[in-house]
């Protein structure tokens, strides 16, 4: 267990619908990442958040939003669903000047 | 952007022989890390190198990290069952303040009997 628990574990979602998943980081870690894992894309590095501040970003489609709350934990907010968003969608997060990161089980998103 | 590729793909191998995968990196790492996804689970850190030529073994597992941190491999010998899984370089990517961990596109290791 990483200690990173996400929210829900499986999803399925009509297209055009908006969805949200839910993060909260191991204890004491400031940072999260999400990724998108999907079977031709590997591992596509989303959005990263520092206590509570948006720090790098990465192919993150506009549709796309995320945000990292007071309590630490994280939402990504996926609109206008498409059937090429259906993935495994993983949070993780590090410890303060750390790079290793620990992630999730994942919420598997599948968009019909 | 940076980009980091893995290869072989795919590899099969009998349990007790041994695999390697490579890892480059199109631009010079700080570190790079290891990573093992179960079938069905999430991303596990194995490892990290920092230094130029750094060696390190965890067990049946070696890590290296090229002189020019730009590559590295990860060798394991005597595979067995439970290594099974996908194997995933990264390196981190100072971006603005922030920490853009770049995921290889991995290396899928299947092991029979």
């Amino acid at each position: 267990d990483s200690g990173v628990t996400q929210t829900p574990k499986h999803l399925i979602t009509a297209t055009g619908q908006r969805v949200t998943l839910r993060c909260s980081p191991r204890s004491g870690d400031l940072s999260v990442y999400w990724y998108q894992q999907s079977l031709d894309q590997g591992l596509q590095f989303l959005i990263q958040y520092y206590n509570g501040e948006e720090r790098a970003k990465g192919n993150i489609l506009e549709r796309f939003s995320a945000q990292q709350f007071p309590d630490l934990h994280s939402e990504l907010n996926l609109s206008s669903l498409e059937l090429g968003d259906s993935a495994l969608y993983f949070c993780a997060s590090s410890s303060i000047g750390g790079t290793e990161a620990f992630f999730g089980q994942g919420t598997r998103l599948t968009v019909v | 952007g940076q980009q980091v590729m893995q290869i072989p793909q795919y590899q099969h191998v009998q349990e007790g022989e041994d695999f390697t995968t490579y890892c480059n990196s199109s631009t010079t790492l700080s570190n790079i890390q290891w990573y093992k996804q179960r079938p069905g689970g999430h991303p596990v850190f194995l490892i990290q190198l920092v230094k130029s030529g750094e060696v390190k073994k965890q067990k049946r597992l070696t890590f290296q990290f090229g002189e020019a941190k730009k590559n590295s491999s990860l060798h394991i010998t005597a595979t067995q069952t439970t290594d099974v899984g996908t194997y995933f370089c990264a390196g981190p990517a100072l971006t603005g303040g922030g920490n853009k961990l770049t995921f290889g596109t991995g290396t899928q290791l299947k092991v029979e009997l």
